[in-house]
């Protein structure tokens, strides 16, 4: 498997919901990594985890949430999110010899 | 810290044509590099990538890159592009593959027209 799998691929939600993303890979790789991506942009890092633990925080407001249950999974959950947090969602995970990325989750707030 | 400068932003080009896009990046230590490709509403591919050796890399879809250390460059190119070559290409800079920053450039349109 050299895949990156992330669901769901499209999520639409309210300003007061609360919703998470997922993100699997089966690659034995250690580093895992949140994107967001707005249209016509570059992706911006938003977390890193290695070995599980949380090692990068690019300053991302507390209503983005990271979690790791594991090597193999990754979730990011959302909770009060603002109009402007739509956009295109990555997941990617990392060895020593290159990056992989999921297709991503296309979130709309509403 | 690193930074990558994609020089062009929009590339319009003709089918069949050569084609030649652009990166230079910053860094005062050594770095990986990699050129994404990413097609509308999708993720990012990988097209290649340079961790060390050689200095041409070959990688998908007949698509070839050289590092220049000296120009701090890593310019993507490809003999001839298709209409399907259509999509917006990043380069992107890392420090180290496991855990560190993968840094992307502003991107380029790459447009092929017929």
């Amino acid at each position: 498997d050299t895949e990156v799998t992330q669901t769901p691929k499209h999520l639409v939600m309210g300003m007061t919901n609360k919703k998470s993303l997922k993100c699997e890979q089966h690659m034995g790789h250690r580093a895992m990594y949140w994107y967001k991506q707005k249209a016509k942009k570059p992706p911006e890092l938003m977390f890193v985890y290695s070995y599980e633990k949380l090692s990068i925080n690019e300053s991302v407001p507390s209503r983005f949430s990271p979690e790791c249950p594991n090597s193999s999974l990754l979730n990011l959950h959302l909770h009060a999110l603002q109009p402007e947090d739509s956009a295109l969602y990555l997941c990617a995970s990392s060895d020593n010899y290159g990056y992989t990325f999921g297709s991503g989750t296309r979130l709309t707030v509403v | 810290a690193q930074s990558v400068t994609q020089l062009d932003s929009q590339v319009p080009v003709f089918e069949e044509a050569p084609v030649e896009l652009r990166c230079n990046y910053s860094s005062s230590v050594s770095v990986y590099l990699f050129w994404y490709v990413q097609y509308p509403n999708q993720g990012l591919q990988l097209l290649l990538k340079y961790l060390s050796g050689s200095t041409l890399v070959k990688g998908i879809n007949g698509f070839e890159a050289e590092f220049n250390k000296s120009q701090t460059s890593f310019h993507l190119r490809k003999p001839s592009v298709h209409i399907s070559d259509t999509a917006e290409y990043f380069c992107a800079v890392s420090l180290y593959n496991q855990g560190g920053k993968l840094i992307f450039g502003q991107g380029t349109e790459l447009s092929v027209k017929p």
